[in-house]
């Protein structure tokens, strides 16, 4: 169902950083703009990143996004306990008229 | 404060009928997008639906496509989610979402979780 490539999981020890990729195509990622949003072990979907690489008011600095063609990228510094979630971009395809998640990325810190 | 507060969620036989709600607050509805995205436990997004352009426009994921309606009721600020037909595979938390700038889900409501079995 996905159409927004994301590597499983991810991992790294704390004070360390990791980046998270999600492909996409050239009708989504590649024509609109990429959001990410975190979801912490059961509870709702937060707002992580929006516009590529915006932050909305409370989201750490330690959290940016980047664009390039049709692949985004998510990366988190200074990693911390509290970072432990599952990650997924998502994008508004144009040619199906959907929005799109990606498949989800599990960050884990050691 | 923004929340959005969604409710309908039960256990449903294959074949039924079901009618999700989201009660927002702090906002008003119809002034922004509003989306229907839902989960299976233990596996990823989906989106769903999205009622934008003050209730004029409609976009379904192909999944539920002939089969889900999105509508709003602007007297009670709430969202509706109105699911026919439903199979065992619909059975995921169902959560709804403000959409800020027309690609942007930028709060969430805490979800109501649909099953569908017999």
């Amino acid at each position: 169902q996905s159409v927004l490539t994301q590597p499983p999981s991810v991992y790294a020890a704390p004070g360390q950083k990791v980046t998270i990729s999600c492909s996409g195509s050239s009708s989504n990622i590649g024509d609109n703009s990429v959001s990410w949003y975190q979801q912490l072990p059961g509870t709702a979907p937060k707002l992580l990143i929006y516009d590529n690489n915006e932050r909305p008011s409370g989201i750490p600095d330690r959290f940016s996004g980047s664009k390039s063609g049709t692949s985004a990228t998510l990366g988190i510094t200074g990693l911390q306990p509290g970072d432990e979630a599952d990650y997924y971009c998502a994008a508004w395809d144009t040619s199906r008229s959907v929005y799109v998640f990606g498949t989800g990325t599990q960050v884990a810190v050691l | 404060e923004e929340q959005l507060l969604e409710s309908g969620g039960t256990l449903i036989q294959p074949g039924g009928s079901l009618r999700l709600s989201c009660a927002a607050s702090g906002f008003t509805l119809n002034n922004y997008p509003m989306s229907w995205v839902r989960q299976v436990p233990g596996k990823g997004l989906e989106w769903l639906s999205v009622l934008r352009d003050n209730g004029a426009t409609t976009y379904y994921a192909d999944s539920v496509k002939g089969r889900f309606t999105i509508s709003s009721d602007s007297s009670q600020n709430t969202l509706f989610l109105q699911m026919n037909s439903l199979r065992p595979e619909d059975t995921a938390i169902y959560y709804c979402a403000k959409d800020s700038t027309g690609t942007t889900l930028d709060s969430w409501g805490q979800g109501t979780l649909v099953t569908v079995s017999s």
